[in-house]
């Protein structure tokens, strides 16, 4: 059965370092989505992005972060000057349509010190 | 304000038994998915009901939505220990969004054999 997949699954980094965080969607699917976790919170909403360009964020999606698709296959969301608050797992989802279901990879846990 | 609440908070039930979990929502909107989420993995789809359906079922799970009461409930029937999990339900923003999810807080359910 295809899946999400996403790399790495555990990242280690300094505050103020940059990090790129990697998924592979599910071939057929156009719309991308990355949430994160906060250690006992919430799953909460990033961005979305369709047809190669952001469709929608959030509040904490502000200026260090960044999506995109550099080579049509990988989606990667990356923080460019990390902060201690952003440790917390980030999950890349993917759906066929937007309001379909969406199928979200294992998630990659952050942790910044 | 918040979308998506689940209860109980916490759930606590025997093998073989049925555990039902409720989730309230305050703006309209196009579905609702439940996900489960296993202590420290990633989120699993387990169904999606959209707003013009009012019951949905998929193996041992059933879902309601009541759109008046803006609430939907999760019942697994015969539950087994590997049902031990958090479950959320998500919606999404309604209106024009892409899709995005809002999750609970999540009910945390403990099967014990």
């Amino acid at each position: 059965e295809p899946e999400v997949t996403q790399t790495p699954s555990h990242q280690v980094t300094q505050m103020g370092q940059e990090v790129i965080l990697r998924c592979v969607p599910i071939s057929n699917h156009l719309y991308f989505y990355w949430y994160r976790q906060i250690l006992g919170q919430k799953v909460e909403f990033l961005v979305s992005f369709y047809n190669n360009e952001i469709s929608e964020k959030s509040e904490i999606f502000d200026d260090q972060f960044s999506v995109e698709r550099p080579d049509g296959s990988n989606f990667t969301l990356k923080i460019r000057s990390t902060k201690l608050e952003d440790s917390a797992m980030y999950f890349c989802a993917t759906a066929t349509v937007s309001y379909n279901e969406q199928f979200f990879g294992p998630g990659t846990r952050l942790t910044v010190l | 304000s918040q979308q998506g609440e689940e209860d109980p908070q916490a759930l606590s039930i025997q093998e073989g038994e049925n555990a039902t979990m409720n989730c309230s929502y305050k703006t309209s909107i196009n579905n609702l998915q439940w996900y489960r989420q296993n202590s420290g993995r990633g989120l699993v789809h387990l169904i999606l009901i959209r707003s013009n359906e009012r019951e949905k079922h998929s193996g041992r799970l059933r879902v309601t939505l009541d759109t008046s009461k803006k609430s939907s409930s999760l019942l697994i029937t015969a539950s087994r220990a590997a049902d031990t999990a958090s479950y959320f339900c998500a919606t999404d923003a309604g209106g024009g969004s892409q899709g995005n999810l809002i999750f609970g807080k999540g009910t945390k359910l403990s099967v014990k054999p």
